[in-house]
């Protein structure tokens, strides 16, 4: 089945800085990746997601590349914001918005 | 829109009692739903999927005797922690897939003492 691995665990940036997290996954027929922001206590909420006929997608300070032949995709905040701190975790799945798989999480901690 | 609700956001209940979860999509109709269990500083992990008049799908696993899942409905599915014990304490969450994406509630804190 389809395993994701999520890079790094915990990142800590200085405020305005960039932020880039890196998933890699296992099965080459996943076709959506979604990246969730969990805060805590609380349910992941959906950020920003791509799906496998597009290469990169962009909402404000964040973007989503994906690179279909290294089976791979990274998510990166620009202008990073202390309310950016939060957990995130990337997603892949063969079924569109169904049965996702999670990678482990990254702990990104924006310092002011 | 697309919002996803749950309820209790957190319940404490003694071992070997019965705990019912809900989970509502509150301005659209989900025939799929999902229970993810979730421990701390951990990812989430899928227990199974809901769907609408059917049975529930587990994974790999999960006793499906132990969580019950019932969606009675396009927009309320339940999970049920049968004969709870300290193990069972974790973070549940339901999702639904709604417009290809899919939305996560808010989360269900259960502590089994």
């Amino acid at each position: 089945g389809e395993n994701v691995e999520q890079h790094p665990s915990t990142l800590s940036v200085q405020e305005g800085d960039s932020a880039v997290i890196k998933c890699t996954y296992s099965d080459s027929a996943s076709n959506y990746f979604p990246w969730y922001k969990q805060e805590l206590g609380k349910g992941p909420q959906l950020i920003i997601d791509i799906r496998s006929n597009v290469g990169e997608k962009k909402d404000q300070r964040i973007a989503v590349t994906l690179n279909k032949t290294a089976k791979h995709f990274s998510l990166h905040i620009t202008e990073t914001q202390p309310e950016d701190s939060a957990v995130y975790f990337c997603a892949a799945s063969i079924q569109g918005a169904q049965k996702l798989v999670f990678g482990q999480g990254t702990r990104l901690t924006i310092n002011p | 829109g697309a919002v996803v609700s749950q309820h209790p956001s957190w319940v404490i209940c003694k071992s070997g009692t019965s705990v019912k979860i809900e989970c509502r999509s509150l301005d659209f109709q989900a025939t799929t739903m999902f229970w993810y269990r979730q421990f701390p500083k951990q990812s989430l992990m899928l227990m199974a999927t809901s769907n609408e008049g059917s049975k529930a799908t587990y994974e790999q696993g999960v006793e499906k005797d132990k969580f019950l899942i019932n969606h009675a409905s396009l927009t309320l599915s339940t999970l049920t922690v049968t004969s709870a014990h300290p193990e069972d304490s974790s973070f549940y969450i339901c999702s639904a897939a709604f417009a290809y994406e899919q939305y996560f509630g808010p989360g269900t804190r259960l502590t089994v003492t």
